[in-house]
């Protein structure tokens, strides 16, 4: 079974406005991850979150971390018709020989102009 | 850096024929994985190498694919025969060593295979 689940599927909103995707997940992690995918293409690393923090900026993203709900939100603000893309959650698992990332179904996101 | 790169970019098959894939990772990056990503879907980890030796290949369906990474460089990914059900999109990333994943991975564009 997955480890991450992104809520909502999908979401539609016009430029300009934010956009908030969450991600659930089940066990315990060493980092959580979004990534975001245009049709067609790979998938592209946006930004990563440790177990230990709680919050994180990068531009126009801020990601949040509550590892007592396990659970994970991305914002990007002021979204722009450039930002339309599938963005996955992944979550890094805690063993110590090797490292194995798990992708959550994803959040498709649609911004209209 | 130049990123990863896979071959071919598409790919049409009938069923029961056989299909390679090919990925150059980011140079000098140990790791290297490979995902299935069926539509709608998120990316599911197939395999994964550090420098030429499996670490986990836990969910590749060994009857029917195989994979493998000569000298820690390149690899490829089979699949004979193939399924309708594989019809997916075949992603490979490599990061620099197991706990260089703490920076995220790098993704080649994909192989889209379509089994008719």
């Amino acid at each position: 079974s997955q480890q991450g689940e992104e809520d909502p599927q999908a979401l539609s909103i016009q430029e300009g406005e934010n956009a908030t995707m969450n991600c659930s997940y089940k066990t315990s992690i060493n980092n959580l991850q979004w990534y975001r995918q245009n049709s067609g293409r790979g998938l592209v690393h946006l930004i990563l979150i440790r177990s230990n923090e709680r919050e994180k900026h990068s531009g126009r993203l801020r990601v949040t971390l509550d590892t007592s709900k396990k659970s994970s939100s991305l914002l990007i603000t002021a979204s722009r018709a450039a930002d339309t893309a599938s963005y996955f959650c992944a979550t890094l698992g805690m063993k110590t020989s090797y490292d194995k990332v798990i992708f959550g179904p994803g959040t498709s996101l649609s911004v209209i102009p | 850096e130049a990123g990863v790169a896979q071959s071919p970019r598409y790919k049409i098959i009938e069923k029961r024929q056989s299909v390679a894939f090919w990925c150059n990772p980011i140079s000098g990056h140990a790791t290297l994985y490979w995902y299935q990503q069926i539509l709608g879907q998120g990316p599911k980890l197939l395999i994964q190498f550090q420098n030429n030796g499996v670490v986990d290949d836990s969910q590749l369906p060994k009857d029917r694919f195989s994979a493998e990474r000569l000298k820690g460089v390149d690899s490829t990914l089979k699949i004979q025969p193939a399924k309708l059900e594989d019809s997916a999109v075949y992603l490979c990333a490599s990061s620099r060593r197991p706990g260089q994943a703490s920076y995220g991975y790098t993704f080649g564009s994909g192989t889209r295979l379509t089994v008719v």
